[in-house]
């Protein structure tokens, strides 16, 4: 069975320091692992995503993620956080469509970035 | 522009009364979600629904129901059985990637209070 543990519920950081968001995973299935963003009040942001392609995969605003399937974990970093870096992160893990059929999404609970100034 | 749009973005409710949160998409995706959001407890997932005209309950959907039928539209209703409904709910619809595997668009959810 997936399932999505962020081992950190908040997460704070000074404006220029870096950023690391933790997620671990478990699949029975080679997945394909995604991090959105969330501003207050709004709805998620594809950040990047892994598809069993390179993994090291780079995403929008400077954010990137490494896929290490021997750790099974998917972490999200930044070098240098931006005030407008400040919202609530998701991991979210997905198996492969087998059968015609659509695979069902399974979200972390959510980090919340604050960065300070 | 393809989207996903939900509507209205802000909804009040008197206990006691269904309500209706709309949910349309224009990216020709098959698969559409509802996911409910609390401070604190993440997303969840209270239907999904992978073809037209079939759905599926998802962790949380009692007090809840759904339609499709038709692809672009999902709308989901709130009845006066669910007990605790104030929340802020995202709909999604997704997609395979090249390599088969789904990615989810998100609307810009609905805030839900009830009075």
């Amino acid at each position: 069975a997936q399932s999505v543990t962020q081992l950190d519920s908040h997460v704070s950081v000074s404006e220029g320091t870096p950023v690391l968001l933790r997620c671990n995973y478990s699949s029975s299935y080679s997945p394909s692992l995604f991090w959105y963003v969330q501003h207050p009040n709004k709805g998620l942001q594809l950040l990047l995503k892994y598809t069993s392609a390179a993994t090291l995969v780079k995403g929008i605003n400077g954010f990137e993620a490494e896929f290490k399937k021997s750790e099974t974990s998917f972490h999200l970093t930044k070098p240098s956080a931006h005030m407008s870096d400040a919202a609530e992160y998701f991991c979210v893990v997905s198996e492969p469509n087998y059968g015609g059929s659509q695979g069902n999404l399974i979200f972390g609970k959510g980090t919340k970035l604050s960065v300070k100034p | 522009d393809g989207g996903i749009t939900q509507s209205p973005k802000y909804l009040f409710r008197k206990e006691g009364q269904n309500v209706t949160l709309s949910c349309e998409q224009n990216l020709n995706h098959d698969a559409m979600y509802w996911y409910r959001q609390d401070p604190g407890q993440g997303l969840r997932l209270i239907y999904y629904s992978q073809i037209v005209n079939d759905f599926q309950k998802g962790d949380i959907a009692e007090g809840y129901s759904v339609s499709r039928e038709k692809k672009e539209s999902f709308p989901l209703t709130v009845t006066s059985a669910q007990k605790n409904p104030t929340a802020f709910y995202l709909c999604a619809s997704s997609t395979r990637t090249g390599t088969g595997r789904t990615e989810a668009f998100f609307g810009q959810g609905t805030r839900l209070t009830v009075v």
